[in-house]
């Protein structure tokens, strides 16, 4: 059975701290990695891994996949009061009709 | 620039009850997905279509039915509904499953009393 374990469940950081949030997989057929953020609402998009080891950032986050462990790991540096959310990884298998398979989710909350 | 739109945004069942949930993209994107949400548990996947013609069960399918009417539209019908099915439900939809990042629909509130 395909697997997605986020850690930690939850996390409560203070603004300006860096965070390290995980994901690991047990799928068979992977093609890509995924993460999201939500806020109440629906998931946003943040970034596509399918590399291992090429790191994708944007601003004060970034992510990088390590294929030969199976995990991901998502870097919020600098955090803000709007980084609250929850943090979504999900896979995408190949064949079979590209199966978008998510985790439990990590919920942050920075405080001031 | 619609995107996945969802109908309806709330609704409450009677247990019993059936309806439909519509989602519609208008990204011309190939593959279509339907989620739950319950607190503590992420999203699960319900079903998932690749391609227009095509359905296939996700992690947890019992209970519902899906149609991929076209390559717009893929809706999820709970024939009888049950308490254990009030969640909120999400549609998604990316344009080549594995290759792209799928978009979100805004969420179904579905409450069965």
């Amino acid at each position: 059975e395909d697997k997605v374990v986020q850690s930690p469940l939850s996390l409560v950081v203070h603004e300006g701290d860096t965070v390290t949030l995980n994901c690991s997989y047990e799928v068979t057929n992977f093609r890509s990695l995924l993460w999201y953020k939500q806020e109440k609402k629906a998931p946003t998009f943040l970034f596509m891994l399918t590399s291992s080891g090429i790191e994708k950032k944007s601003g004060r986050l970034s992510s990088i996949l390590d294929k030969k462990e199976l995990f991901s790991i998502l870097n919020i540096t600098a955090t803000q009061t709007g980084d609250s959310a929850v943090y979504l990884c999900a896979v995408i298998l190949t064949g079979g009709g590209n199966k978008l398979t998510f985790g439990t989710g990590t919920q942050l909350k920075v405080e001031l | 620039n619609a995107g996945v739109t969802q109908t309806p945004k709330f609704q409450v069942l009677k247990t019993g009850q059936s309806m439909t949930l519509q989602c519609a993209q208008d990204m011309n994107h190939n593959s279509m997905y339907w989620y739950r949400q319950d607190p503590g548990m992420g999203l699960r996947l319900i079903y998932y279509s690749a391609s227009e013609g095509t359905t296939d069960k996700g992690e947890v399918p019992n209970g519902y039915n899906v149609s991929r009417l076209n390559k717009r539209e893929f809706s999820l019908r709970l024939e009888s509904a049950a308490p254990s099915q009030t969640s909120v439900y999400f549609c998604a939809s990316s344009y080549r499953g594995g290759y792209t990042e799928a978009f979100f629909g805004q969420g179904t509130r579905l409450t069965v009393v």
